[in-house]
């Protein structure tokens, strides 16, 4: 079975600062990981993934995430917050070796950053 | 615009009857998938189609649930006869062919259900 746990229900960062929301997993095989943002009245959006290769990735809108294969985790970081980053932020899991094309999200976290 | 689209988008039914919610995808993607999603909590996962193939069902789906994707393009979800519990965000996304695209899916806007 695949889980992902976001431990925080919400983070609050001041504009300007780094922020980072948290992501731990859980597989039986090697891990696909991916973040998602959901903002007000829309539809969850893609930002990026980890498959393979270097453990921290880049994706869209300044976001970035390192892969922690001993601590199982999938952080997400930006290292400048901006307000407009406000929104619901989900971690999901594949497991690679499952045969399976099902993500599991995570609860989500709601990330508010304070101008 | 090109994305996802979801119909109905809101949808207030009594206890006991069916409801149905239909899902057009983008155009080029093969994949995919409905998501139920409640209030404070991630999509839950509940089918995947590749093509016309339905090749995964939620273990957790009752069978008062049936999701169909005639000739691959777009999908329906039927509900019978509807309980309190299935009141619910639900939600369609799609995928491109895999190769270099897994688990990139584009998510529609959703149907919201309110069972009374």
């Amino acid at each position: 079975a695949q889980s992902v746990a976001q431990p925080e229900d919400q983070v609050n960062v001041a504009e300007g600062n780094p922020l980072t929301v948290k992501c731990t997993y859980s597989v039986s095989g090697n891990p696909y990981l991916f973040w998602y943002v959901q903002y007000p009245n829309r539809g969850l959006q893609f930002l990026l993934k980890y498959i393979t290769g270097d453990n921290l990735v880049k994706g869209s809108y300044g976001f970035e995430a390192e892969f922690n294969k001993s601590q199982t985790s999938f952080h997400l970081k930006k290292p400048s917050a901006l307000v407009s980053d406000s929104a619901l932020y989900f971690c999901a899991v594949r497991d690679s070796g499952a045969g399976s094309y099902q993500l599991t999200f995570g609860k989500g976290t709601k990330l508010s950053v304070i101008p | 615009d090109t994305g996802v689209s979801q119909d109905p988008r809101h949808k207030i039914t009594k206890r006991g009857q069916n409801v149905t919610f239909r899902c057009d995808p983008i155009s080029e993607h093969n994949r995919l998938y409905w998501y139920r999603q409640t209030l404070g909590q991630g999509p839950e996962f509940l089918t995947y189609f590749q093509n016309e193939a339905q090749l995964e069902k939620s273990r957790l789906l009752s069978d008062r649930f049936s999701a169909e994707r005639p000739k691959g393009s777009f999908s329906t979800l039927e509900i019978q006869r509807t309980e309190q519990g299935d009141s619910a965000m639900y939600l369609c996304a799609s995928g491109p062919f895999e190769t270099g695209k897994i688990g990139e899916l584009f998510f529609g806007e959703g149907s919201r259900l309110t069972v009374l």
